[in-house]
């Protein structure tokens, strides 16, 4: 079974704070996505990568930055909190391109910023 | 504007059929996923149709029309774990993008 991680479940941060959130997956899948998801809004696509050093912006890229550094890892960076950010995060991996390719989710951090 | 609209609850009762509508507004359109998420649990993937007609898998059903920029899950013998958020999502030009529409939160009772 694909297993992403992410390395929080909750995570309360101040205003104006460098925030890491962190994910990991185990199945050498070379597509990573990061999106928020909060209520009647569904999920939004923050940033995604297709290959290592690869990043590319999904429709709500503002104030946040993303890493790949490693196949397996991929990072998302609030680089200064605000708290129109709380919301949950989801980490995804998909093997390939397409629909049929599914995305595997990790369980997701919820992120609350005071 | 590119959107996709499912209802945002539906009740049915254990034993029932339910049917769950998508419809889509596309700038390109590959084809139609769809995802369950349980309260506090991750989406997992159900389906996913590119081309018309109907998917089934188990208790579950899925169909497309391309011609009217619409789809819908089928849920055969509902149970109660069944209950929970079901997401369509689609596919664009890109292959990498997904659309995703708002949920629909599936409600059971006995």
């Amino acid at each position: 079974d694909v297993k992403v991680t992410q390395s929080s479940r909750y995570l309360v941060k101040r205003t104006g704070e460098k925030v890491f959130l962190e994910c990991v997956q185990d199945m050498d899948h070379e597509n990573m996505f990061w999106y928020r998801q909060d209520p009647g809004l569904g999920l939004r696509l923050i940033y995604f990568s297709y290959d290592v050093k690869m990043k590319e912006k999904g429709d709500i890229p503002e104030g946040y930055s993303v890493s790949r550094e490693k196949k397996e890892r991929f990072s998302l960076i609030l680089e200064s909190a605000s708290t129109s950010q709380t919301s949950m995060y989801l980490c995804a991996s998909s093997l390939g391109g397409s629909g049929n390719s599914p995305l595997h989710f990790g369980n997701g951090t919820r992120l609350t910023v005071t | 504007g590119q959107s996709l609209e499912q209802p945002s609850e539906v009740t049915a009762v254990e034993g029932a059929i339910v049917q769950i509508n998508c419809t889509y507004q596309t700038s390109g359109f590959y084809g139609l996923s769809w995802y369950q998420q349980h309260d506090g649990g991750a989406p997992t993937f159900l389906s996913y149709n590119a081309l018309d007609g109907l998917e089934e898998t188990g208790r579950f059903s899925s169909f497309l029309s391309r011609s009217d920029s619409y789809g819908y899950l089928l849920l055969q013998e509902l149970q109660m774990k069944d209950s929970a958020s079901y997401f369509c999502a689609a596919n664009m030009d890109s292959n990498y993008q997904l659309i995703w529409g708002a949920g629909t939160k599936l409600i059971i009772k006995p």
